[in-house]
């Protein structure tokens, strides 16, 4: 069993156009992410969100807005797409924020805007 | 920013052991050191952290000094498969306990 999952693995899209991805896991943790990996290879935090409450949102812009329903999910929806959102952006999970253990990461989004 | 310091990268030859190391100075007392890496196309994976005390699990050991400024992630008999790159991450604990990557270590496993 996977224990954080993403879906789309790849996405394409034009400029402009709304999408979202999905995140889950099964892990029974409380705490869920967002990160985003640039074409420098870069992860930076954008997100964080505790028992369906955010936590932390690292000056990402507007047009990004998490949507967690359950404890197990957390969905990132981008409005009006832009060049540069092209980019991986990976999920994760740990079991409480801050304490000592491990965070779990998905497998990656690899979105393209054209 | 990232609170530690990597070799931008590294060679090791296969069966050999890796030693990569982190610079973390300005570490304070509650602060944990992480390592992780990540391979090619792939989500980052957790591989070992620790306070003070010099820590071991199947995968790898980590050698925190006692100073805790620095510390060596050791990959025993490296393979093929640790080609990677290889994050240090000084974390702390509450709404501050998140995880922030550097540039890391690419550390190529050579035949």
């Amino acid at each position: 069993d996977t224990a954080v999952s993403q879906t789309p693995k790849y996405l394409v899209t034009q400029m402009g156009n709304d999408k979202s991805i999905k995140c889950e896991q099964n892990l029974g943790h409380d705490t869920m992410y967002w990160y985003k990996q640039d074409s420098k290879k870069f992860l930076k935090i954008m997100f964080s969100y505790n028992n369906k409450e955010l936590i932390i949102n690292e000056t990402v812009p507007n047009r990004f807005s998490p949507k967690s329903p359950d404890k197990a999910h957390l969905n990132l929806h981008i409005n009006s797409l832009e060049l540069g959102d092209s980019a991986v952006y990976f999920c994760a999970s740990s079991p409480l924020m801050g304490s000592d253990t491990e965070a779990f990461f998905g497998q990656g989004t690899r979105l393209t805007v054209v | 920013d990232a609170k530690t310091t990597q070799p931008t990268s590294m060679d090791c030859a296969e069966g050999r052991a890796a030693n990569l190391p982190c610079n973390h100075s300005t570490i304070s007392g509650n602060e944990y050191v992480y390592w992780y890496r990540q391979i090619h196309s792939q989500g980052p994976q957790y591989i070992i952290h620790g306070l003070k005390n010099n820590e071991t699990n199947e995968m790898a050991s980590l050698i925190i000094t006692e100073d805790r400024k620095s510390s060596t992630l050791i990959l025993p008999h490296a393979t093929l498969r640790d080609t990677a790159v290889y994050y240090c991450i000084v974390k702390g604990r509450g709404s501050q306990g998140n995880l922030i990557f550097g540039k890391g270590t690419k550390l190529s496993v050579k035949p």
